[in-house]
């Protein structure tokens, strides 16, 4: 069963500071991995998708890598923004039929 | 093209009432889920459709939960004899295909009093 794991709960960092978010997870047997934001009282944005194939993702200022090997993922932002304060998941997909299992989430607060 | 849509936004019942949510997902997607998120939690799959068919139900609760989706679009998650337990933010999501990126809608928050 796969388990996915993001820690710490809560980050808060000041504005134009580089962040990771670090997220973890048991079954490596994935294709691949995706990232999330989400904020207070909304749904789910998709951020970033990786495939196993590929080791990094980028989109603006953000970047995730996939070590498939280590069950690890990361997602860099790079300038932080007020703007970035949200929830941050991460899913890893299970089966043929890629139900996602998520993460708790980080919820980051970028400070002016 | 619009994303996907899910309503109603809101939905507040009594406890033992019958509810029914929907979503509309993207035009041409095949995959479709219903996930639910609790406070604090990420979200928990409840069942996938491919097409019309339900190809996985293994995360709904119990049998007072059944979902469809009879012309492989809009798909409707039923509730019966609904619990406070119940409460929480269903969520549905699209793609193109399995193994593909997944869009999410707003979800419906569902309170049970």
């Amino acid at each position: 069963k796969q388990e996915v794991t993001q820690i710490p709960a809560a980050l808060s960092v000041p504005e134009g500071e580089n962040l990771v978010l670090n997220c973890s997870f048991t079954d490596s047997a994935i294709y691949n991995l995706q990232w999330f934001r989400q904020d207070p009282g909304k749904g789910l944005t998709s951020l970033l998708l990786i495939q196993s194939s590929q080791r990094e993702q980028t989109s603006g200022r953000l970047n995730a890598s996939l070590d498939k090997s280590s069950g690890r993922s990361t997602l860099y932002i790079a300038a932080s923004q007020p703007g970035d304060s949200a929830t941050y998941l991460c899913a890893a997909p299970t089966g043929a039929n890629s139900k996602l299992t998520f993460g708790k989430g980080i919820t980051l607060s970028v400070r002016p | 093209g619009a994303g996907v849509s899910q309503t109603p936004s809101n939905k507040v019942t009594e406890k033992g009432k019958y509810v029914e949510l929907r979503c509309d997902p993207i035009s041409g997607h095949t995959a479709l889920y219903w996930y639910r998120q609790s406070l604090g939690q990420g979200p928990e799959f409840l069942i996938y459709f491919q097409g019309t068919g339900a190809a996985d139900d293994s995360g709904l609760p119990n049998d007072r939960f059944f979902a469809v989706r009879p012309e492989g679009s809009v798909s409707t998650l039923k509730i019966q004899r609904t619990e406070r337990g119940d409460s929480a933010v269903y969520l549905c999501a699209s793609s193109l295909a399995a193994q593909r990126e997944q869009f999410f809608g707003p979800g419906t928050r569902l309170t049970v009093l």
